[in-house]
């Protein structure tokens, strides 16, 4: 199975600054990567897929980048709602693996 | 408008099996490409992979939990199944059906639906 390790495990961060989120898969995964955004008590929310294309509807301070191992989601001029918990998923090949998560706190 | 909604017995006791339904409106499981796929999340824990089932049946499993899991659909009452034999506590989380369509990744989610594992 590929691993995926996600750093930080969790982040505080002000409104209005920019932060990164990681992960590092245990071989290549050819941009097959997706992050999405969880809330307490919701489903995940698909934000990012291919690594880099944003779905429909995610604000444009949301953007994904990285290749072949190494991947990241950068979350610019950060509001409220975007407190939640990140988590990446790798869908390059059986069985999808999901990072262990990220959790967002706004100061 | 795509939507899913899992259903389960909500308590089971352990040894018994486990029986989901994911029932879903705004696309069909008879489309080219199209798949659904079964995740669980114990609560204030990751996300763990169960199993996919796409438009021509072809079926995928976590090889960790393979020997439980059996998953089905019904194109014509858009539904899909999950079952989980043998159960015990460590099967206790929120059980997630999404959608897949033409790519690997779930593009959109149900609300979950808890089920708890106890004696």
């Amino acid at each position: 199975d590929i691993q995926m390790t996600q750093s930080p495990a969790s982040l505080s961060a002000s409104l209005g600054e920019t932060v990164s989120i990681e992960c590092l898969a245990s071989e290549d995964i050819y941009n097959n990567l997706a992050w999405y955004q969880q809330k307490p008590g919701k489903s995940p929310q698909l934000l990012i897929y291919y690594a880099s294309s944003l779905q429909d509807g995610v604000p444009s301070r949301f953007s994904g980048s990285g290749s072949g191992t190494q991947y990241s989601l950068k979350i610019n001029s950060l509001e409220s709602e975007d407190a939640a918990t990140y988590f990446c998923l790798q869908d390059s090949e059986y069985p999808p693996t999901f990072g262990a998560g990220t959790k967002l706190e706004l100061k | 408008q795509v939507t899913l909604k899992e259903s389960g017995p909500g308590i089971l006791q352990p040894s018994q099996t486990l029986s989901l339904t994911c029932t879903f409106s705004g696309f069909s499981l008879s489309t080219y490409g199209m798949g659904v796929g079964w995740i669980r999340q114990p609560s204030g824990k990751g996300l763990e992979w169960l199993a996919n089932i796409w438009w021509d049946d072809d079926k995928y499993y976590n090889p960790s939990l393979k020997n439980r899991l059996t998953i089905s659909k019904d194109t014509s009452n858009n539904q899909a199944f999950l079952k989980i034999t043998n159960v015990d506590t460590a099967d206790t989380a929120t059980y997630y059906c999404a959608r897949m369509f033409r790519a690997y990744y779930f593009d959109y989610w149900g609300q979950g639906v808890m089920v708890t594992v106890s004696s």
